[in-house]
């Protein structure tokens, strides 16, 4: 298996565009996990899915954050409109059965918005 | 609610010397115990996990952890470290009666020293 699939690897955009990452987990897992990492507030969970139903959206920041998992292999976050605040790296994860059998990562999206 | 604490945000130590990588958790019920690891540029790896049974745990590359049940740790140890574990290493627990969500702390960048 190819591992956790995250495009783009890398994307810089204009205050007040539209962004999208996107991810594919892998095949067989039935949880996904979008994070958000910074160097102020460490690795934050934003939201996780479990066969493609959202569970907790509570690490959304504001409205301007959406995500969806239309079927088990793809799922986006989108963000609109992007703020510079919102730079980051943002990673995807899945795992099956829950966490105790530990999540595989994606290598991320670094975004920067200028 | 559960929650992780790593003591040392930084680790600097010598090239072959060994370390250990502070880890403490609280928790109303039981849980799982998580180590990762985040080299440059890259998404996060499982390092080692306890389930249940031996205190004991080894994981790749010669890491190994010990659960401490009286004293709510799960301290991250390697006798011997080489420049290629220069990394941040990041603790991690999820509820054994709900384990979808696992809990990060915020880090321990190692740092070796030639």
């Amino acid at each position: 298996d190819a591992g956790v699939i995250q495009s783009p690897r890398h994307e810089v955009t204009e205050m007040g565009q539209e962004v999208t990452l996107r991810c594919k987990p892998i095949s067989g897992h039935d949880y996904l996990f979008w994070y958000r990492q910074t160097m102020m507030r460490g690795l934050e969970l934003l939201i996780y899915f479990n066969n493609n139903v959202p569970i907790d959206d509570s690490g959304m920041p504001e409205d301007r954050f959406s995500a969806k998992m239309p079927n088990a292999s793809f799922s986006t976050l989108k963000i609109q409109p992007s703020e510079p605040r919102d730079s980051a790296v943002y990673f995807c994860a899945s795992t099956w059965g829950g966490g105790r059998n530990g999540y595989t990562f994606g290598s991320g999206t670094r975004l920067t918005v200028v | 609610a559960q929650s992780v604490t790593q003591l040392d945000s930084q680790v600097p130590v010598f090239e072959e010397a060994p370390v250990e990588l502070r880890c403490n958790y609280s928790s109303s019920v039981s849980v799982y115990l998580f180590w990762y690891v985040q080299y440059p540029n890259q998404g996060l790896q499982l390092l080692l996990k306890y389930l249940s049974g031996s205190t004991l745990v080894k994981g790749i590359n010669g890491f190994e952890a010990e659960f401490n049940k009286s004293q709510t740790s799960f301290h991250l140890r390697k006798p011997s470290v080489h420049i290629s574990d220069t990394a941040e290493y990041f603790c991690a627990v999820t509820l054994m009666n709900r384990d979808d969500k696992i809990i990060f702390g915020k880090g321990t960048r190692l740092h070796i020293l030639p």
